[in-house]
């Protein structure tokens, strides 16, 4: 299936861990992106990479570090994990020309406890 | 910087009604209009997807309107069904940034 995929799907973790999110989209998209949902659904960017250049980087902190290896993957990693990191991370990914819309991967539930 | 306003935040309805989700946004300099779907605990699922120079979209009992001059759009939603229950995302692109809105929870009770 074509899609974006992302894993984990739940992750549970420990104050202070250090986690990473995996991001694989087969859509042949150049553009890729995470955003953050927080309690009130409102969906926040963070990062976005353009063929793995860094393009868009929103203020969030240090612990936050994407990695994109090639153009079909965007990781995540957060170091030092805050209570405050508990949300639902979305992987993105859409094609050199946004007229076409993007898609989205189904989310990875954090929760730091 | 743009801004997406959704109206109403929470609508419930009998089944079987038509009804609008409204979706405002501050800069008309826009290349798409996006609605989404979210069902709780889960992700993204695009419905329509109205590009800058389009009116409207059409995919089964769904409508998107999109009115670019008076930043606005519209997700009609006919002959409702309980299974139509979730939260509704607008969201524009404007440069290479992509914009939410705050989106609606609807509830459409059998």
């Amino acid at each position: 299936d074509t899609a974006v995929s992302q894993t984990p799907k739940y992750l549970v973790t420990q104050m202070g861990n250090d986690k990473s999110i995996k991001c694989e989209q087969n859509l042949g998209h150049d553009t890729m992106y995470w955003y953050k949902q927080d309690s009130k659904k409102f969906l926040k960017i963070m990062f976005s990479y353009n063929n793995k250049e860094l393009i868009i980087n929103e203020t969030v902190p240090n612990r936050f570090s994407p990695k994109s290896p090639d153009k079909a993957h965007l990781n995540l990693h957060i170091n030092s994990l805050e209570l405050g990191d508990s949300a639902v991370y979305f992987c993105a990914s859409s094609p050199p020309d946004a007229l076409y819309g993007y898609t989205f991967g189904s989310g990875t539930r954090l929760t730091v406890v | 910087k743009q801004e997406v306003t959704q109206i109403p935040a929470a609508l419930s309805v009998p089944e079987g009604e038509n009804l609008v989700l409204n979706c405002s946004f501050t800069d008309s300099a826009i290349y798409n209009l996006q609605w989404f779907r979210q069902d709780p605990g889960k992700g993204l699922t695009s419905l329509l997807l109205i590009q800058s120079s389009q009116r409207e979209q059409t995919s089964g009992r769904l409508n998107a309107s999109l009115d670019k001059s008076s930043g606005r759009s519209t997700l009609y939603i006919a002959a409702s069904q309980p299974g139509d229950s979730a939260t509704y995302l607008c969201a524009v692109t404007a440069g290479n940034q992509f914009y939410f809105g705050t989106g609606t929870s609807l509830t459409v009770i059998p």
